[in-house]
This record gives structure tokens, sequence and C-alpha cells, in this order.
């Protein structure tokens, strides 16, 4: 079947810029995670979603960074006023959440770029 | 919180020879899960290899397995008849088995390249 896809696959975009990334999760899958890796970094945790429940948002860096899942299915990380220090990777993961921390099935990130 | 820490940012093995990667961690939760993920230069994070903490036995997926240290806190993965397809960056992730986030915890990556 379909995995987890995302959208755009690079974005370039000037500083102060708000910007929008999706995330289609594979279909049925219920938890939904955004990670972001930075050059020469390994991944870092940004936002959780688990069905309807209240998404947990301790890995944001600011409050220019948002996201939503509309109907537990496609998710939005949006990211205003870009700064420099936001060019990254933007990772979106899914899991069929049926119990335990399953494997997470990861796609192909958005590659982003502030000028 | 958990850390993870991979000490070898870069690697290098021949075509079918074996390569070992290392990997630390420290969690306070007695139940966990550990993982490696493959990162190729697709960027697409794939799962090499998973294992439950309250199983002793190591985990091995094929030509990869994994010497699980629990005192020790160390989870290495070996790669055997090593790849050129093997070439990628590799991390190391912890993840809670408890609680109701089950975010994973990655260390830096180790880039493994596999030479003919």
């Amino acid at each position: 079947g379909a995995g987890v896809s995302q959208s755009p696959s690079n974005k370039v975009t000037e500083k102060g810029k708000d910007v929008e990334l999706r995330c289609d999760p594979i279909s049925g899958h219920t938890a939904l995670y955004w990670y972001r890796q930075s050059l020469g970094q390994g991944l870092e945790f940004l936002i959780y979603f688990q069905g309807n429940s209240a998404p947990d948002k301790s890995g944001l860096p600011s409050d220019r960074f948002s996201a939503e899942r509309t109907g537990g299915s496609v998710s939005t990380l949006t990211i205003q006023r870009t700064q420099q220090e936001d060019s990254a990777v933007y990772l979106c993961a899914s899991s069929p959440r049926t119990s335990g921390p399953e494997t997470q099935y990861f796609g192909p990130g958005t590659r982003l770029l502030v000028l | 919180a958990q850390t993870v820490t991979q000490s070898q940012p870069e690697m290098s093995v021949q075509e079918a020879e074996t390569v070992t990667l290392s990997c630390t961690y420290d969690t306070s939760e007695n139940n966990y899960y550990l993982f490696w993920y493959k990162q190729p230069p697709s960027r697409q994070m794939i799962l090499v290899i998973r294992q439950e903490a309250y199983k002793q036995q190591n985990a091995t997926e094929n030509r990869f397995s994994v010497n699980f240290q629990k005192a020790a806190k160390s989870f290495s993965l070996k790669i055997s008849d090593s790849q050129l397809g093997d070439t990628a960056m590799y991390f190391c992730a912890c993840g809670n088995s408890g609680g109701s986030n089950y975010k994973l915890t990655f260390g830096k990556g180790t880039l493994l390249t596999v030479n003919p």
C-alpha cells in the first residue's frame, strides 16, 4: 500500500515568510509525528498527534511553529516568520498505535531552506 | 528524559565484510524499545531492526543483528556480508513503551560507506 507522503519535497523561502508543510500518513494509522532533522544532527521530535486526543506539542521550538491534523488524517506543519535557523529537513512519521511504540513509518521529508 | 549517543560519526567497510555500529542510551524507563533506522541519500528513513527491552534474546533480521546489553545500556548493530546498498546514515533510537507519547529519541547518526 501507499506509504507516508509529504509535500513539497523541497521548499525555498525568504526570511520572514510563512510556510506550510503537508503530511499524508498511511491510511488507518492513528498516530502521527513530526520531527526536524538539522544538518549533521539526529532527528528532533516536534509534535505528536494520536486520534482525537490533544496533541503533544512539547517539542515545538517556538510559538512560530504550529501544526494541525484534520479529520485524523492529513497534517500540516506551519512555520510563521521563518528564520534561517529553521532550515532543515522536516520528517513526518505515522504508526498504527495499537499498543506500545510500534514501528514508525517515515515519509521522505521536506527540505526547507530559508534564505 | 532519554538520551541516545552514537560515538562514530563515520565508518567504512569493504563489501562482503562485517561492520558493527555502536549506540549507547540512557533512560529512566523500565519498559522501552530500541530501534535502528537507515537513511539513504533519498532521505527515506527505513526501519532496520527493533528490540524490546524486556526480551533478552538479541533481535536479528537477515544480515542485521544487534548486541543488546541492557545493564550497560548498549545497543550495537552488526551488519554481515555488507553490500553497496547498505551505504547510508544509520540512526539508533529509543522509545518508551509506557505513557501516551511514543516519540522516538534519536542519536546523531553514523554515516556508513560500503566500498567495492
